[in-house]
């Protein structure tokens, strides 16, 4: 596809469960990451990737939240045992360069994740 | 720790007006900065960018910025709005090699006829 996209573009789930989010970044670029935008927070940088590697974890709002990137391409970020105060719309968005150099972020539509 | 400070949450506005959306930011370093718009329903997409030279920087739709780098300032401005405009708009910024992108908390703006 031409742009990033992720999926679901909904999820409901109930206290408790696990859920994964799906992000497609554009061919070819090399760089991905993960945001959250929640009401009264704004966007919140969660984590990287560099290739397959994340090279820093520090944004993840907790050890249950955890993400992995395969073939540096499609990346999944898993949310254990969901809490109400994880819902949110996560976000991806990628770039062609490394980080640091000031290139646009290309982000997709996002997931709204909600946790009853 | 880096942050961004967008001052107004909402602006209403008509129609053909000129805006202003405000954005703060505090950095002791080299900084690039960013001007992202959200649509209702859409995602985020790049209005302009601040990296070097100029200080005034021209993006799609008409906007334009000025960076200020002893005000830390980098507000978003517009001569002549549009019904089409209405949005989201978010001031985002990063330390020069940093991989983090760290963003205000938006201003959204409502264009009225």
């Amino acid at each position: 596809g031409a742009g990033v996209s992720q999926s679901p573009s909904n999820k409901v789930t109930e206290k408790g469960k696990d859920v994964e989010l799906r992000c497609d970044p554009i061919s070819g670029h090399t760089a991905l990451y993960w945001y959250r935008q929640s009401l009264g927070q704004g966007l919140e940088f969660l984590i990287y990737f560099q290739g397959n590697s994340a090279p820093d974890k520090s944004g993840l709002p907790s050890d249950r939240f955890s993400a992995e990137r395969t073939g540096g391409s499609v990346s999944t970020l898993t949310i254990q045992r969901t809490q109400q105060e994880d819902s949110a719309v996560y976000l991806c968005a990628s770039t062609f360069m490394p980080p640091g150099v000031g290139e646009e972020q290309f982000f997709g539509p996002g997931t709204r994740l909600t946790v009853l | 720790a880096q942050s961004v400070t967008q001052l107004d949450s909402q602006v209403p506005v008509f129609e053909e007006a000129p805006v202003e959306l405000r954005c703060n930011y505090s950095s002791s370093v080299s900084v690039y900065l960013f001007w992202y718009v959200q649509y209702p329903n859409q995602g985020l997409q790049l209005l302009l960018k601040y990296l070097s030279g100029s200080t005034l920087v021209k993006g799609i739709n008409g906007f334009e910025a000025e960076f200020n780098k002893s005000q830390t300032s980098f507000h978003l401005r517009k001569p002549s709005v549009h019904i089409s405009d209405t949005a989201e708009y978010f001031c985002a910024v990063s330390d020069r090699g940093s991989e983090k992108l760290v963003f205000g908390k938006g201003t959204k703006l409502t264009v009225n006829p």
